[in-house]
């Protein structure tokens, strides 16, 4: 079974410039995730999707940063313009809820750097 | 507020030596708890998870980790440490369904030969 696929798995970019990063979760997990990771800390969510819909999207700055999931599938997370402050790793994850357990697996992450 | 703490940032043991990695937690009910592992450059890989029943729950590459009420501790061991086995550990704890899931800031495991 494929994982949690995420492209690129590296972006250098230079402040204010746009970015985006893609997810393809494994197949038939309904619930998607996004996760920013400062160097020397763990995952924080940005977003959680079930399906189509964002059910908790409170740590997500909006002003920047937006991500979509057409069709339930694959999710893009944007960032425009993007900060210094915004280099980290993005992490996408994917879950099937089970029994009203969910267990996440991740996908490789995103590396960015904002020069 | 739920909230995860790894006492120790690194933590360097010789090869074939037992380990353990500390995890506290703060969570008003039972909690669902998880270890994972991330090498460098990759993504975390989840190593074991307890949701309930027996508390002492094992997991893949011969781990296995308790969970304490009592001590609201879900410390991770393992009997003898070989060199892959260096990498970065991450406990989190979630709510119930496991949906907000919050992570420790993760203890570094140096093997030395």
């Amino acid at each position: 079974e494929a994982g949690v696929v995420q492209s690129p798995r590296y972006k250098i970019i230079e402040k204010k410039q746009p970015v985006a990063f893609w997810c393809n979760p494994i197949s038939g997990h309904n619930t998607l995730y996004w996760y920013r990771q400062n160097l020397g800390q763990g995952p924080e969510l940005l977003i959680r999707y079930e399906n189509e819909e964002a059910v908790d999207d409170s740590q997500l700055p909006k002003d920047r940063f937006s991500a979509e999931r057409l069709k339930g599938v694959d999710s893009t997370l944007k960032i425009q313009p993007a900060e210094l402050g915004d280099s980290a790793v993005y992490l996408c994850a994917s879950s099937l809820v089970d029994g009203g357990t969910d267990t996440q697996y991740f996908g490789p992450g995103t590396r960015l750097t904002v020069l | 507020a739920q909230s995860v703490t790894q006492p120790d940032i690194h933590i360097t043991v010789s090869e074939g030596a037992s380990l353990e990695l500390r995890c506290n937690y703060s969570y008003g009910a039972t909690p669902y708890l998880f270890w994972y592992v991330q090498s460098p450059g990759q993504g975390l890989q989840l190593l074991l998870k307890y949701f309930s029943g027996d508390t002492l729950v094992q997991g893949i590459k011969g781990f296995e980790a308790e969970f304490k009420r009592s001590q609201s501790s879900f410390n991770l061991r393992k009997p003898s440490v070989h060199w892959s086995d260096a990498a970065e550990y991450f406990c989190a704890v979630a709510g119930t369904g496991g949906f907000k899931t919050i992570f420790g800031a993760g203890t570094r495991l140096f093997v030395k030969a």
